[in-house]
């Protein structure tokens, strides 16, 4: 596609679920990075994707929070026992060097 | 890690107004972009500027590696460029700022 797509664009979900976030980069792109945005900040890294394999996922908050990206394109972002501090906007980046190309975000909110 | 401070914090500008915003950054990189993020919260991408001099249309932008700054610079500013400014760092992961709100009034 043209750019960064990314699915659901909300997702409503109740404290203690499990939810799933995808992401489908840029065509072509080999690097996929997962950020978080909380209201009234800059985005926070989470982890990268070089290929199929995660390069770097210093910035998972804990082990609740699990990302794969099989097929070294779609990446998924998955999400074990939702609690009300998950909320946030969810971000994909791509990249095909080092320029980011950004997604518009899935909207979590954890009631 | 690698700290980030944009400066103003805040700043409100009449249409027509030219502007000024200032990225500090505390170490060495190699990827340093400028973002306008919208008011539906989407990231546009304005420079990718590790280094050197850029311009756009009514923006510009320029970093200086060595003394670990970028600024932004706005001419005649539009309603349409009202939103949050983020400069952001780093080598693969990136790091944000916290950003400049600007607003511009008609």
């Amino acid at each position: 596609g043209a750019g960064v797509s990314q699915t659901p664009s909300n997702k409503v979900t109740e404290k203690g679920k499990y939810v799933e976030l995808r992401c489908d980069p840029i065509s072509g792109h080999t690097a996929l990075y997962w950020y978080r945005q909380s209201l009234g900040q800059g985005p926070e890294f989470l982890i990268y994707f070089q290929g199929t394999g995660a390069a770097d996922d210093s910035g998972l908050p804990n082990d609740r929070f699990f990302a794969v990206r099989p097929e070294g394109s779609v990446s998924t972002l998955k999400i074990q026992r939702t609690e009300r501090g998950d909320s946030a906007v969810y971000l994909c980046a791509s990249s095909g060097g080092y320029e980011q190309f950004f997604g518009p975000g899935t909207r979590l909110t954890v009631l | 890690g690698i700290q980030v401070e944009q400066s103003p914090p805040d700043l409100i500008l009449q249409e027509g107004a030219n502007s000024t915003l200032r990225c500090n950054f505390s170490d060495s990189v190699n990827n340093l972009q400028w973002f306008h993020q919208n008011p539906w919260g989407q990231l546009i991408n304005l420079f990718y500027i590790p280094s050197g001099t850029k311009q756009n249309g009514r923006l510009s932008a320029t970093t200086v590696a060595t003394e670990r700054y970028s600024l932004l610079y706005i001419s005649s500013s539009q309603t349409t460029d009202s939103g949050v400014y983020f400069c952001a760092v780093g080598f693969q992961k990136l790091v944000f700022g916290t950003g400049t709100r600007l607003l511009v009034s008609p």
